[in-house]
């Protein structure tokens, strides 16, 4: 059964910190793996990764996939009070529609 | 544009009670999806539409069910709604089938009592 884990769930921080949220995956025939930002109500599209290794950025946020030991990292820097949210990851395979959800990271940035 | 909308934004039923959400994404998309998100579980597919007339099971369908009334339209309905059907409800529509970008309605908050 494929499965996705984040660590940590929770992360309180102050601005201008840098934080690095985690995402394991086990996902067979692995595809991409995307994450996702959600505030209030529905969740954003940030980045997807693929085996290539290539990091994708974008302002302070960028990611990276480990294709060798199936992990994938967010990275925020300078982290502000509006980069408060809940954080998903999501794997999914090369079969059809089945995007693999992790429980979500939920970071809160104090001024 | 709109994107993905969805009614109602919050419901509250009783047990054994029966309704319907509606979903409506206006981008022209072929696929869409019904999640559901529980607290600590993140976002577990109830049911997907590759394609106007066609409708698969996903990870967790009991309970539920479907219809792709047109390519804009994707509606879950809850015949006999239970509490563990307490969630929050978000639709989603992807350009294609295996479309890397979903785009996510706002949401429907349900209480089951």
């Amino acid at each position: 059964e494929d499965k996705v884990v984040q660590s940590p769930l929770s992360l309180v921080v102050h601005e201008g910190d840098t934080v690095t949220l985690n995402c394991s995956y086990e996902v067979t025939n692995f595809r991409s793996l995307l994450w996702y930002k959600q505030e209030k109500k529905a969740p954003t599209f940030l980045f997807m990764l693929t085996s290539s290794g290539i990091e994708k950025k974008s302002g302070r946020l960028s990611s990276i996939l480990d294709k060798k030991e199936l992990f994938s990292i967010l990275n925020i820097t300078a982290t502000q009070t509006g980069d408060s949210a809940i954080y998903l990851c999501a794997g999914r395979n090369n079969y059809g529609q089945n995007f693999v959800f992790g429980p979500g990271t939920r970071l809160s940035v104090l001024p | 544009n709109a994107g993905v909308t969805q009614t109602p934004k919050f419901q509250v039923l009783k047990t054994g009670q029966s309704m319907t959400l509606q979903c409506a994404q206006d981008m022209n998309h072929n696929s869409m999806y019904w999640y559901r998100q529980d607290p600590g579980m993140g976002l577990r597919l109830i049911y997907y539409s590759a394609s106007e007339g066609t409708t698969d099971k996903g990870e967790v369908p009991n309970g539920y069910n479907v219809s792709r009334l047109n390519k804009r339209e994707f509606s879950l309905r809850l015949e006999s709604a239970a509490p563990s059907q307490t969630s929050v409800y978000f639709c989603a529509s992807s350009a294609q089938t295996g479309g890397e970008t979903q785009y996510f309605g706002p949401g429907t908050r349900l209480l089951v009592l």
